[in-house]
């Protein structure tokens, strides 16, 4: 099945650092999505954005909402070891059916 | 702890078998959706169900059914078990149908599928 593009799909990092990540794709969304899931959960929604443009904060995570409608980026502030876990865009098409598309996930492995 | 729960955690069965999974929701939530997860990819929408109708379906064959009941707890069946559908399912619940940006999915933990 379709799944978005996203990158990198893993990333070792030291604590205290920042990271990023993103998520593209060949069609338009209307709604981005940013989940996490440690092992042995299941994802847990970390941000939802719902307009082009859209920069909105939970904590120490910031998602933006692409202008094209086509992408999306998470940031990370100052990791720390509970950072720990798989991170999955996901895009949502309005009309019809609602049916979520999620991304290959980024593993992020902090080193303390 | 969302209040999901998956029935059985894990399970095996061998190919051309047939598996239930089983999903309570979270209380107050009339929406059930589940997801097929391979090793190392993203979760694959495979129907949701809202006040028992199914009301939207990803790309899986009809041998991939559900059901929901009246009190919003849902089974998945899979008929004709294939290698390929070794995986975790995913059970999430959520306040209402329709959008999941709209209606936050609370997720369980998974039944972990072995086909042999």
């Amino acid at each position: 099945g379709q799944q978005l593009n996203q990158s990198p799909q893993s990333m070792f990092i030291q604590e205290g650092e920042d990271v990023s990540m993103n998520c593209t794709s060949s069609s338009i969304f209307n709604t981005w999505l940013w989940y996490k899931q440690e092992p042995g959960e299941g994802p847990v929604l970390l941000i939802a954005l719902y307009k082009a443009g859209e920069l909105t904060s939970n904590g120490r995570l910031t998602a933006q909402f692409g202008i094209t409608r086509k992408d999306s980026f998470l940031n990370i502030s100052a990791s720390i070891p509970s950072d720990v876990g798989i991170y999955f865009c996901a895009g949502e098409k309005v009309g019809g059916s609602y049916i979520p598309t999620f991304g290959r996930g980024t593993s992020l492995i902090v080193h303390p | 702890e969302t209040g999901v729960t998956q029935s059985p955690t894990h399970l095996i069965k061998t190919r051309g078998q047939q598996v239930t999974l089983r999903c309570s929701s979270q209380s107050g939530h009339n929406t059930v959706s589940w997801y097929q997860q391979a090793l190392g990819q993203g979760p694959q929408f495979i129907f949701q169900y809202y006040r028992e109708e199914e009301n939207g379906r990803g790309n899986f064959p009809p041998r991939f059914s559900g059901l929901q009941f009246p009190n919003y707890s849902s089974e998945l069946n899979v008929n004709a078990l294939e290698l390929d559908d070794s995986a975790l399912y995913l059970c999430a619940s959520s306040p209402d149908g329709g959008l999941i940006a709209k209606n936050i999915q609370y997720f369980g933990a998974g039944t972990r599928l072995s086909v042999l």
